[in-house]
């Protein structure tokens, strides 16, 4: 696609449950990132992907947070048993392999209830 | 650790007048160097960003930034400011070693004034 693509937009979960969010980066690109946006808050980094190498997934908050992706296209990102602290917005990210400059999609918003 | 500060969380500034968001970065080397901006329910757009090179870099919507490789900055500059300016505003820098992960300072939130 032309862009990186996250879905769903919006998202209103209850505290306990598991979600999932997606992202599909922009075609070509190797390297993929998540990112965490909480309210009046800059960006933290979760995990990062890059071809086949192992992740880096420093900065993953708890073992509640997974993230998986197939080969060199779609990634999801679990929340299990949701906290009301989980609530952000997800953005996710894609680059060129080597490159440093990402490109962001419109983020996904988590609400937790 | 590396970190990205910007001391200013909020900004205003009245329409047709200049405007400096400031950051300053704390890494071991130069890192690359960006500018994002953040409307409100909008994702994250480049304005610009350093590599190397000229210190001075051009970016979309007028703006541009000065690296200051004494100081450890990278500030954003637009001499004169639109309604449509008002955003957020994040640097971020990628370390040049290992992982391109981006470290974001917390953003500073620019208001407006008609």
């Amino acid at each position: 696609g032309a862009g990186v693509s996250q879905s769903p937009s919006n998202k209103v979960t209850e505290k306990g449950k598991d979600v999932e969010l997606r992202c599909d980066p922009i075609s070509g690109h190797t390297a993929l990132y998540w990112y965490r946006q909480r309210l009046g808050q800059g960006l933290e980094f979760l995990i990062y992907f890059q071809g086949n190498s192992a992740p880096d997934k420093s900065g993953l908050p708890s073992d509640r947070f997974s993230a998986e992706r197939t080969g060199e296209s779609v990634s999801t990102l679990t929340i299990q048993r949701t906290q009301q602290e989980d609530s952000a917005v997800y953005l996710c990210a894609s680059s060129l392999a080597g490159r440093a400059e990402a490109f962001f999609g419109q983020g996904t918003r988590l609400t937790v209830v | 650790a590396q970190s990205v500060t910007q001391p200013d969380i909020h900004i205003t500034v009245s329409e047709g007048a200049s405007l400096e968001l400031r950051c300053n970065y704390s890494y071991g080397a130069t890192p690359y160097l960006f500018w994002y901006v953040q409307s409100p329910g909008q994702g994250l757009q480049l304005l610009l960003k350093y590599f190397s090179g000229d210190t001075l870099v051009q970016g979309i919507k007028g703006f541009e930034a000065e690296f200051k490789r004494s100081q450890s900055s990278f500030n954003l500059r637009k001499p004169s400011v639109h309604w449509s300016d008002a955003a957020e505003y994040f640097c971020a820098v990628v370390l040049t070693s290992g992982t391109y992960k981006y470290i974001f300072g917390t953003g500073t939130r620019l208001k407006v004034l008609a």
